[in-house]
């Protein structure tokens, strides 16, 4: 069946990095866009980041562009999304969720991963 | 990217219906059929329940309906069930090409 299951998450020093991964079966992920949302504690969603199906545009929330990029590898069946310099502010649940190209929707979630940003 | 406005609650007994609306700007809402709706339990991933606006996924029950007027979707459950108590959210592709979402609605059912 569909399924997305994210990992990579911790706690982490302000100012440090962490890499997320998201790991897809059951479709061809190499079609779909994909992307990030995070919760931070007793919040709502933020969207954070989007790559399109073959890498080739990828959009971010003003709250984390310059720090966090996203990247997938299609051979892998894995999207990531690489954060540098995080913030007390970037602690959250982050989940991966896939939008089918052009529907704008996000159909399928992962469990998400808790990353922690405390010294 | 100013998150979309919903309602910080809403609440409704078992048998009514309630409306959550979802209010945005003419560079997303206004702009695009392109708006979606999410389910979330406490602990869980957020489910898609309504998208483009007012088109159900299949396995979603038919007491869930969306609409549009201007700047501003909505989300009607009729028939409220105790189940439908959860977090639900708004969603819509913008004119940057991002997504933003609303701030999120608590519906308690009474």
């Amino acid at each position: 069946q569909v399924q997305l299951v994210d990992s990579g998450g911790g706690v982490v020093q302000p100012g440090r990095s962490l890499r997320l991964s998201c790991a897809a079966s059951g479709f061809t992920f190499s079609t779909y866009g994909m992307h990030w949302v995070r919760q931070a504690p007793g919040k709502g969603l933020e969207w954070v980041a989007l790559i399109w199906f073959d890498g080739s545009f990828k959009y971010y929330a003003d709250s984390v562009e310059g720090r966090f990029t996203i990247s997938r590898d299609n051979s892998k069946n894995t999207l990531y999304l690489q954060m540098n310099s995080l913030r007390a502010e970037d602690t959250a649940v982050y989940y991966c969720a896939r939008e089918t190209t052009v529907r704008y929707f996000f159909d399928c979630w992962g469990q998400g991963t808790l990353v922690t940003v405390s010294s | 990217q100013s998150a979309l406005t919903q309602p910080a609650s809403v609440s409704g007994s078992p048998g009514q219906s309630i409306t959550i609306s979802c209010t945005g700007t003419s560079s997303d809402v206004g702009a695009y059929n392109y708006v979606s709706w999410y389910q979330q339990y406490p602990g869980k991933a957020p489910k898609l329940m309504i998208y483009d606006v007012s088109n159900r996924p299949s396995g979603v029950s038919n007491r869930f309906s969306g609409s549009k007027s201007g700047n501003t979707a909505s989300l009607t459950i009729s028939g409220l069930q105790a189940e439908d108590e959860a977090d639900y959210y708004c969603s819509s592709y913008t004119s940057s090409s991002t997504r933003v979402f609303g701030g999120g609605t608590k519906l308690t059912v009474l």
